[in-house]
């Protein structure tokens, strides 16, 4: 039984070019949700996501980020334009339906030269 | 808005040693609440988790967190910890208000060392 498979792993790009992380959730998990785990620090939430709906961005800069969740396929979280301040592990969380704990990948390292 | 303190950034105990991990919240209503555990280079596992009903839950490996609602407290313990038990601890919270508020706000996390 797959858990929450994330890829990359390890993501390398040059400041100003885009990346994109894919998640795809366990099997019979409809909700999906993302967070950003800075050097020292916790995990912070960016946002929660059902198929084809974002239910909360609250956490979500205002620019440059975006995420999806389409019919079909994993979910997407895209940066364009990345900065040195993108640097971090993004970490992809699914559940089977509100309320119910999050299981979490592996994440994917995030790092801008 | 809710947050999750921990206060015990690094903590360094040898085997067979008792084990609790201080977690403190911030929200006036009802929550959920977890402790989940990374080992180095592996990713978040759930430890245990509290939605309604006795305070005191067991998870696995042998921990135990008592919910204490007057404290706002959320204390991860073990009675006798182990070498592998190296690794980071996160309480996290989940605040149940309005629909949709699904997300977990985590605290910064404790790193356990246990030394042979």
């Amino acid at each position: 039984n797959a858990g929450v498979m994330q890829n990359p792993r390890h993501l390398v790009r040059r400041r100003g070019q885009e990346a994109r992380l894919r998640c795809s959730p366990m099997k019979g998990h409809s909700h999906v949700y993302w967070y950003r785990q800075l050097p020292e620090e916790g995990l912070k939430f960016m946002v929660y996501l059902q198929k084809e709906n974002i239910i909360d961005e609250s956490g979500m800069p205002k620019e440059r980020f975006s995420a999806e969740f389409p019919k079909e396929g994993p979910s997407i979280l895209r940066i364009q334009q990345v900065v040195r301040g993108d640097s971090a592990a993004y970490f992809c969380a699914s559940s089977p339906a509100g309320g119910q704990p999050q299981h979490f990948g592996d994440g994917t390292r995030l790092s801008i030269l | 808005a809710q947050s999750v303190s921990q206060h015990n950034h690094h903590v360094i105990l040898s085997e067979a040693a008792s084990l609790e991990l201080g977690c403190n919240y911030s929200y006036g209503g009802t929550v959920n609440l977890f402790w989940y555990v990374q080992y180095p280079g592996q990713h978040l596992q759930l430890l245990l988790k509290y939605f309604s009903g006795d305070p005191l839950v067991k998870g696995i490996k042998g921990f135990e967190a008592e919910f204490i609602k007057s404290k706002f407290s959320f204390n991860l313990r073990k009675p006798s910890v182990q070498w592998s038990d190296t690794a980071e601890y996160f309480c996290a919270v989940n605040a149940l208000s309005n629909f949709g508020n699904e997300k977990l706000t985590f605290g910064t996390g404790t790193r356990l060392t246990i030394i042979p």
